[in-house]
């Protein structure tokens, strides 16, 4: 692995169905991120964590869960999807000591519930 | 809450010229500028960053400035060519704060 990655590519999901994106860094990186972007509302943070063990809420936390076990992966779970939960998910990971750095996007997975 | 307004949505220039794209934000304790490009169906990518210490950072033919006083900072991006076409996001943060991302900018280079 180099960076970060995220899992599945792509999905179709029926509503009411449970969900868990994945995303894995390799970077050691304390802090990582899941974000939902939407046509014309650029990247909305859904949850994040500053380190192993921590979690916080983002601006649209509703409808997602995350846990953050180790340093390297940190899942999305949607518990009962809806269509309004049909966008592009991206995880990004950075290091934040003091100040805030680089954040490195997943490749994304684009989710569509029907 | 925090808020942060990128103009404009979209823009339009022929290869060569320059384009610069603008974002205000509202909460004065924010400290960190990054700039990400995103080509289409790829990932954003970072581009430049600036920090509240300094008013200007250039890289090669993009350069950022920063103007606390009056809270915004713009991407400036000289002798553009087709592969600058991509939509770009602006972002600010506080010190160990989380991003807050504009909507966007899509920007079209014309040969």
């Amino acid at each position: 692995i180099a960076g970060i990655t995220q899992a599945p590519t792509s999905q179709i999901l029926a509503a009411g169905r449970r969900m868990t994106l994945r995303c894995t860094q390799d970077m050691r990186h304390n802090a990582m991120y899941w974000y939902r972007q939407d046509l014309g509302l650029g990247l909305r943070l859904i949850h994040y964590s500053n380190t192993a063990g921590t979690t916080g809420k983002g601006e649209v936390p509703d409808g997602y869960s995350v846990s953050r076990a180790n340093t390297d992966d940190f899942p999305l779970t949607l518990a009962s999807a809806v269509p309004s939960q049909t966008s592009v998910y991206f995880c990004a990971s950075s290091w934040v000591a003091g100040a805030q750095e680089t954040q490195y996007f997943g490749p994304g997975t684009r989710l569509l519930v029907l | 809450g925090e808020n942060v307004e990128q103009h404009p949505s979209t823009l339009s220039v022929q290869e060569g010229d320059s384009a610069v794209i603008k974002c205000t934000y509202s909460d004065s304790a924010s400290n960190y500028f990054p700039w990400y490009k995103q080509e289409l169906g790829k990932r954003p990518q970072l581009i430049i960053d600036i920090r509240s210490n300094v008013g200007e950072k250039k890289d090669q033919r993009i350069a950022v400035t920063l103007n606390k006083t009056a809270k915004h900072f713009s991407l400036h991006i000289t002798e553009t060519q087709p592969e600058d076409s991509a939509v770009y996001f602006c972002a600010t943060a506080r010190r160990q704060g989380n991003l807050i991302f504009g909507k966007g900018t899509k920007l079209s280079v014309k040969p």
